[in-house]
């Protein structure tokens, strides 16, 4: 069963403490991104990577971080840093190159209580 | 400054009519726009693309328009179904497809009714 997964579904977090979001893919995907979404708005580009080692800032990448050691995961944490984490987190993915469509997984919904 | 608009009031309309919904982008210029369908809790589900040099893309009940004219894009559902009611967000490439970023619009909420 191919796609897009993203644990947890629900989180809570105290403010204060770094969390990692987890994202992965087996569309044998190149590029993939993360998202967030808060209510009322579009979703806004927080990282994304277009090949495994490589990733760029998006619009909002200030208070969060990632990796991408492999070509199927791409973690987000959210650091103390960020001031507003509260949100609904997004992680897309697509094949670079051979299509400009992206593959959006379940989303997490973190609460920093 | 760089803008995608869609419409912000909820669209509420009767089942089997057609329902049209509004993209409208100022001061970028895409190679190509597209339409995603959001329901509540859930990840976007790409339904259509449609390239710079396209004027109408069809699939199945549905149909997008773009004039990079009017720096708008229409999207229609025929034949509307209660099933259809969801958000719809329209996207757009914002640096003419170089780097496949997406810019999203904030959505256009539909309901509709039996």
């Amino acid at each position: 069963d191919g796609g897009i997964t993203q644990s947890p579904k629900y989180l809570f977090r105290k403010e204060g403490q770094n969390v990692t979001l987890s994202c992965e893919q087996n569309l044998n995907h190149d590029a993939m991104y993360w998202y967030r979404q808060d209510p009322g708005q579009g979703l806004r580009l927080i990282y994304y990577s277009q090949i495994v080692n490589d990733f760029q800032k998006g619009d909002i990448a200030e208070g969060y971080s990632v990796s991408r050691e492999k070509k199927e995961s791409f973690p987000l944490t959210v650091t103390s840093a960020q001031k507003n984490p509260t949100a609904f987190y997004l992680c897309a993915s697509r094949i670079a190159g051979v299509t400009d469509t992206q593959y959006f997984g379940p989303g997490t919904r973190l609460t920093v209580l | 400054s760089q803008k995608i608009e869609q419409n912000s009031e909820a669209l509420n309309i009767q089942e089997g009519k057609t329902a049209t919904l509004t993209c409208n982008y100022t001061n970028y210029s895409p190679a190509y726009l597209q339409w995603y369908r959001q329901d509540p809790g859930r990840g976007p589900v790409f339904l259509l693309l449609i390239r710079e040099n396209e004027k109408e893309k069809r699939k199945e009940r549905l149909k997008v328009t773009f004039d990079t004219t009017l720096k708008q894009s229409l999207f229609h559902i025929t034949a509307s179904q209660p099933a259809d009611s969801a958000t719809y967000l329209c996207a757009l490439d914002g640096d003419g497809g170089a780097t496949n970023k997406l810019i999203f619009g904030t959505g256009t909420l539909l309901a509709v009714q039996p």
